[in-house]
C-alpha cells in the first residue's frame, strides 16, 4: 500500500507571499499525483492532476510539479482566499484504490 | 446545473447499518464511474469505493470489504452505500464523487457532492 506523506501540517504565510507544500509518497506514483483544495465547510476542490496540470478555472498563481516520490504545490502569491487544507492523493494503483495524504492547513501569517 | 446530492446520513447505535444515496443531475450518471470518500471529523480524506459506469467493476478499501455494499441505479441517476456493522470509527461526512479522467492516463474526482453526515453513537 503506498503511504502519502505532506508536509508541514501547517503552514503560515503572509499575504502576497508563496507557499510551498510537499507530499511525499512511499514508493514511485510516477506523475500520477492530484491536488486538492478543501475550504472549511465546503467539499474537496480539484486543483491540479497528472502533477502537474492545472484543472479548469484554477488560477494560474497555482502550479504543481514533481514525478516519482516527491511532489510540490506552489502558489505564487498568496490570496486570502486560498486558506484551506490541502490535499495530495495518488491514483497510481488506478482503478485498485487511492490514497491521500493527511493533509496541509494553510494560514494566513 | 451539474452536481451530486448525498443524503440519507443521521445517528446510528453502534453495529446498526444505514444506506447513503447521491442524486446526480446535469451530466450523463450512467458515463461515469462514481466513488464514495469519507472524512472523519477534523481528520483528512480517505476513499471508500469506486464502481464502474454499469456496475461491473467495484472496488472498496481494504478496511471496509464485507461491510459496505455500493451500488448503482442508472435508470434513477443515483449511487447507493449500504454500510452495515457501524462502529464509532465510520463516523464521517460521506462525500460522493464522480471520476473524471484525461487522456486515459490520468484520473480524479472532479465533482464532489456537499456530504452526509454519518454519526455512529450510542
Amino acid at each position: 500500500e503506498i503511504v502519502m506523506t505532506q508536509s508541514p501540517a501547517t503552514l503560515s504565510v503572509s499575504p502576497g507571499e508563496r507557499a510551498t507544500l510537499s507530499c511525499r509518497a512511499s514508493q514511485s506514483v510516477s506523475s500520477n499525483l492530484v491536488w486538492y483544495q478543501q475550504k472549511p465547510g465546503q467539499a474537496p476542490r480539484l486543483l491540479i492532476y497528472g502533477a502537474s496540470t492545472r484543472a479548469t478555472g484554477i488560477p494560474a498563481r497555482f502550479s504543481g510539479s514533481g514525478s516519482g516520490t516527491e511532489f510540490t504545490l506552489t502558489i505564487s502569491s498568496l490570496q486570502s482566499e486560498d486558506i484551506a487544507v490541502y490535499y495530495c492523493q495518488e491514483y497510481n494503483n488506478w482503478p485498485f484504490m487511492y490514497t491521500f495524504g493527511q493533509g496541509t492547513k494553510l494560514e494566513i501569517k | 446545473e451539474v452536481q451530486l446530492v448525498e443524503s440519507g446520513g443521521g445517528l446510528v447505535k453502534p453495529g446498526g447499518s444505514l444506506r447513503l444515496s447521491c442524486a446526480a443531475s446535469g451530466f450523463t450518471f450512467s458515463s461515469y464511474t462514481m466513488t464514495w470518500v469519507r472524512q472523519a471529523p477534523g481528520k483528512g480524506l480517505a476513499w471508500v469505493s469506486s464502481m464502474s459506469p454499469t456496475g461491473s467493476y467495484i472496488y472498496y478499501a481494504d478496511s471496509l470489504k464485507g461491510r459496505f455494499t455500493v451500488s448503482r441505479d442508472n435508470a434513477k441517476n443515483s449511487l447507493y452505500l449500504q454500510m452495515n456493522s457501524l462502529s464509532a470509527e465510520d463516523t464521517a461526512v460521506y462525500y460522493c464523487a464522480r471520476e473524471d479522467s484525461k487522456a486515459s492516463r490520468h484520473w480524479f474526482f472532479g465533482l464532489w457532492g456537499r456530504g452526509t453526515l454519518v454519526t455512529v453513537s450510542s
